[in-house]
């Protein structure tokens, strides 16, 4: 069964590094996502990705994070200079988004800590 | 906005116990309801997926269910087993101003005693 896969599972950082968290989604969606789960909290919508560009992001979704389609498989988050409070697991999902079925399929997650 | 609640916040049930979790959503233009299951520390396992045409589920020991003109749904697990504590979440799928996208609810602690 097709998967979204990211990579890695864990990465730790130093506060101010810059990270890219990975994803490969599903190869036929065109819809891409990446959401975010502080310990203990809800999993909170980040940013949606459509046709090269940003179709919808939230207010967490600050200019210290950028997402990008570097190539025909990947999908990437970048978080440029990372805070403490940056800690979470993230998770990237995609979708293709046909009217009759807009299931998003999630990765399992890549838990960042920010030391 | 969509708010999705889910009662209780946690439950502690003897193994072999019957139990219920329920999910409630504030708006009720889904187009599908998720029930996930997250294992502490790692990531989301789907559960049961319920378009917005369907009223219920299954699979295996659980059961979904979904009201969706009262914002509703509920997810039963027969004969619970200790194997079955973790957290489980809903989550509904609507059309945002740039596409689709997934509201969590906070999820339900569940612990099994053996």
């Amino acid at each position: 069964e097709p998967e979204v896969t990211q990579t890695p599972s864990h990465q730790v950082t130093q506060m101010g590094q810059e990270v890219i968290l990975r994803c490969v989604p599903i190869s036929n969606h065109l819809y891409f996502y990446w959401y975010r789960q502080i310990l203990g909290q809800k999993v909170e919508f980040l940013v949606s990705f459509y046709n090269n560009e940003i179709s919808e992001k939230s207010e967490i979704f600050d200019d210290q994070f950028s997402v990008e389609r570097p190539d025909g498989s990947n999908f990437t988050l970048k978080i440029r200079s990372t805070k403490l409070e940056d800690s979470a697991m993230y998770f990237c999902a995609s979708s293709d988004q046909g009217a009759l079925n807009p299931e998003a399929f999630f990765g399992q997650g890549t838990r960042l800590t920010v030391v | 906005k969509q708010e999705v609640t889910q009662i209780p916040a946690a439950l502690s049930v003897p193994e072999g116990e019957n139990l219920v979790l329920n999910c409630s959503f504030t708006d009720s233009a889904i187009y599908n309801l998720q029930w996930f299951r997250q294992d502490p520390g790692k990531g989301l396992t789907s559960l049961l997926l319920i378009q917005s045409s369907q009223r219920e589920q299954t699979s295996g020991r659980l059961n979904a269910s979904l009201d969706k003109s009262s914002g509703r749904s509920t997810l039963y697990i027969a004969a619970s087993q200790p194997g079955d504590s973790a957290t489980y979440l809903c989550a509904v799928r609507e059309e945002g101003t740039g596409g689709f996208k997934t509201i969590f609810g906070a999820g339900t602690r569940l612990f099994v005693k053996a």
